[in-house]
C-alpha cells in the first residue's frame, strides 16, 4: 500500500495567491483527516470527512479556507487569499470509519507564504 | 470537549537513559489513547495505542505505554534511548462516541546525545 499521499511536498506561494493542497487516503479508508502544524499551535485538526462527508469543521480557521471531498479516493483544502499567517505544514491522514481506528499520516505539505 | 496536556516540552537525554514522557487528558468519559512519533523532516507515525484490555502496551521499537484512568495518564517510555529515537513525540486522545476526531497535545520534543 503506498500510504496516504500528498501533493504538493513543498508550496512557496505569495499573499494573495489561491492554494490547493491534493491528499489520496488509503484505498478503503472512509475517514479523511486535514491537519495544520506550526510551531506556535502545535498539530491542529482542521476539519474531517466520513464517507466523503464533511462531519466537523470546527478547526477551519476562517472563510479563506475550504475543503472538498468529491470521492473516496481524492481530497482538497484550498485557502484564497493565502497570507503569511497560513505559512506552516498541512497534513492529511486517513483511518477505516470508527472511533477506534488508528490514523495514518501523509508526508505533508510545506506551504510559505510570502 | 477533550484536551491533552504534554508537561515536557523538550527533553534531552544521553544514549541508555531512561525516558518517560508524560501525557494527560481531561475528558470524563471513555478514550482511546495514542501515542505518534514525527522523526526530523518525516511524518506521523503511530508509535502505540490503547483501546481496552491491559492498560500496559507495548509499541515499536521497544517504547511501551501505562493508561492509569484514575490519573488521567498514558505516560510513555523507554528504558534505554539510542540516537535514533530523537524525534517528537504525540500525545493523542480520541474520546469513544465523539466521532473519529484526534485531539493531539502540544508534543515533546526529545533530543539524544551520543
Amino acid at each position: 500500500d503506498a500510504g496516504v499521499i500528498q501533493s504538493p511536498r513543498h508550496e512557496v506561494t505569495e499573499m494573495g495567491q489561491e492554494v490547493t493542497l491534493r491528499c489520496k487516503p488509503i484505498s478503503g479508508h472512509n475517514s479523511l483527516f486535514w491537519y495544520r502544524q506550526t510551531m506556535m499551535r502545535g498539530l491542529e485538526l482542521l476539519i474531517y470527512f466520513n464517507n466523503n462527508v464533511p462531519i466537523d469543521d470546527s478547526g477551519m480557521p476562517e472563510d479563506r479556507f475550504s475543503a472538498k471531498m468529491p470521492n473516496a479516493s481524492f481530497s482538497t483544502l484550498k485557502i484564497q487569499p493565502s497570507e503569511p499567517r497560513d505559512s506552516a505544514v498541512y497534513f492529511c491522514a486517513s483511518s477505516l470509519t470508527g472511533s477506534t481506528d488508528t490514523q495514518y499520516f501523509g508526508p505533508g505539505t510545506r506551504l510559505t507564504v510570502l | 470537549a477533550q484536551s491533552v496536556s504534554q508537561h515536557n516540552h523538550h527533553v534531552i537525554l544521553s544514549e541508555a537513559a531512561s525516558l518517560e514522557l508524560g501525557c494527560n487528558y481531561s475528558y470524563g468519559g471513555t478514550v482511546n489513547l495514542f501515542w505518534y512519533v514525527q522523526y526530523p523532516g518525516q511524518h506521523l507515525q503511530l508509535l502505540l495505542k490503547y483501546f481496552s484490555g491491559d492498560p500496559l502496551v507495548k509499541g515499536i521499537k521497544g517504547f511501551e505505554a501505562e493508561f492509569i484512568k484514575s490519573k488521567f495518564s498514558f505516560n510513555l517510555r523507554k528504558p534505554s534511548v539510542q540516537w535514533s529515537d530523537t524525534a517528537e513525540y504525540f500525545c493523542a486522545v480520541n474520546a469513544r462516541g465523539g466521532g473519529n476526531k484526534l485531539t493531539f497535545g502540544t508534543g515533546t520534543q526529545l533530543k539524544v546525545e551520543l
